[in-house]
């Protein structure tokens, strides 16, 4: 249980177009779900989260119309890189938290998205 | 100073030696702690869940809390070479506007055959 799928799991695009990353829960409910953004051997860098059917909450310092964010049902969030450019290059993880019970508080990561922009 | 501190590394052991990793953190309102283990160019993997203080067992992996002393450990007993990867502690606090974890730096582990 508890599996979190994440696709594409590699993208090459050229600079200037945008980028739809699909993070999708595939055996539970995510009232929450969150979006990193990892340079290589650093750790996570948490970029927003989000809750099905409200706006997402960007960290300080992430540009929101740069990286548009949609949580439209309790299984899927996007992350969209609008006008992707070289530096935004990077490893993006997703991850889903369940809503109630114990187990509430334990955020299931996809397997990543490795964005190259030329 | 950081919220979550944890040694980068690298550590590396040989196969069978008993490993030990640990993060120490400043916030007192932490209440979940938790272990993830990545391998390289994937997404994080959970190992270890605990809430509060205490040890939790599973398998070859040990999980301790100590609150009193703001320290948490992750024992790997037997290590194998397929152990090889990076550990992120993780922690958060409860209730509230809590949801974020946060993270240590991550631990890069070698086990070698």
């Amino acid at each position: 249980g508890a599996v979190v799928s994440q696709h594409p799991s590699r993208v090459i695009c050229k600079s200037g177009t945008s980028v739809k990353i699909e993070c999708r829960s595939l055996d539970f409910q995510a009232t929450t779900m969150f979006w990193y953004r990892q340079f290589p051997k650093q750790s996570l860098m948490l970029m927003a989260t989000s809750n099905e059917g409200s706006k997402a909450t960007y960290e300080q310092g992430v540009e929101k119309d740069k990286f548009l964010i949609n949580h439209a049902s309790l299984t899927l969030s996007t992350l969209t890189v609008t006008s992707a450019h070289p530096e935004d290059s990077s490893f993006y993880i997703c991850s889903a938290q369940m809503g109630g019970g114990t187990t509430k508080n334990i955020q299931y990561f996809g397997a990543g998205t490795r964005l190259s922009v030329l | 100073q950081k919220e979550v501190e944890q040694d980068p590394g690298p550590l590396s052991v040989p196969e069978g030696a008993i490993v030990s990793l640990n993060c120490t953190y400043s916030n007192s309102a932490f209440q979940y702690f938790m272990w993830y283990r990545q391998y390289s160019r994937k997404g994080p993997e959970l190992l270890m869940y605990t809430y509060s203080s205490g040890n939790k067992e599973d398998g070859r992996f040990t999980a301790q809390v100590d609150k009193s002393s703001k320290y948490i450990s992750l024992f790997i007993r037997d290590s194998q070479p397929s152990d090889s990867a990076t550990y992120l502690c993780a922690m958060r606090a409860l209730g509230g506007g809590y949801n974020k974890l946060i993270f240590g730096a991550g631990t890069r582990l070698a086990v070698h055959p």
